[in-house]
């Protein structure tokens, strides 16, 4: 099946730094990959859709200015944690979206990556 | 709107036994259903989807799913547990078309087996 990396796995930062993770589709191009947080023992939470060469799409009452997000290329996105706080605490997950087979992409499945631990202390 | 509900927080079954995740669904015109699993500290796997066709799914290391249109389910099944199937599990719908493209996850249903 389609594989998506994520990188890095775990950081831990201060308090005030900003924290950059990266989301790589390897075997399949993604024009559109998705944000997600999950917090210890609950769903996961969308945070932001982001598409190749434009801009993201946020949920409601996730600030675009503090997770900054980029969708370079048709295998890569970023997602940036400005001054990140201790709130910010949490396992990020990312989602590719493979289109599949039909013109229509019908068969579209989102593939997701191992995710990264962020502490910020 | 569409939402997934998965009614078990927690699912206990011996190895051996037969297992089932319930969930149910509920979305405008047709639905996208999946099913992934999550093991700890680890992204999601995914393991079936249901797009058309047989209501019967079969998917990853012996899961399967039926999706039963009149009672807007689709539960996970899998005829003999393994210990290695304790994990977290997490239905997941969307509109078979339109722009929201986005998935709606339940809440998750933590599956332990007992050996």
């Amino acid at each position: 099946g389609a594989v998506v990396s994520q990188h890095p796995s775990w950081v831990i930062c201060k308090s005030g730094t900003s924290v950059k993770i990266e989301c790589r589709s390897l075997d399949f191009q993604a024009t559109t990959m998705f944000w997600y947080r999950q917090f210890p023992k609950q769903s996961l939470m969308l945070m932001a859709t982001s598409n190749e060469g434009s801009k993201a799409t946020y949920e409601q009452g996730v600030e675009k200015d503090k997770f900054l997000i980029n969708h370079a290329s048709l295998t890569l996105s970023t997602l940036t944690v400005t001054s990140a706080h201790p709130e910010d605490s949490s396992f990020y997950i990312c989602s590719a979206r493979d289109l599949g087979t039909l013109p229509s992409g019908a068969t579209d499945t989102q593939y997701f990556g191992p995710g990264t631990r962020l502490t910020v202390l | 709107a569409q939402s997934v509900a998965q009614p078990e927080d927690q699912v206990n079954v011996a190895e051996g036994n037969p297992l089932t995740v319930k969930c149910t669904y509920s979305v405008s015109g047709n639905p996208y259903l999946f099913w992934y699993v999550q093991y700890p500290n680890r992204g999601l796997q995914f393991l079936l989807k249901y797009i058309t066709g047989d209501n019967l799914v079969k998917g990853s290391y012996g899961f399967e799913a039926e999706f039963n249109k009149s009672q807007t389910s689709f539960h996970l099944k899998k005829p003999s547990a393994l210990v290695s199937d304790s994990a977290l599990y997490f239905c997941a719908v969307r509109r078979y078309s339109g722009s929201a493209r986005q998935l709606t996850f339940g809440s998750g249903t933590q599956l332990t087996v007992l050996p």
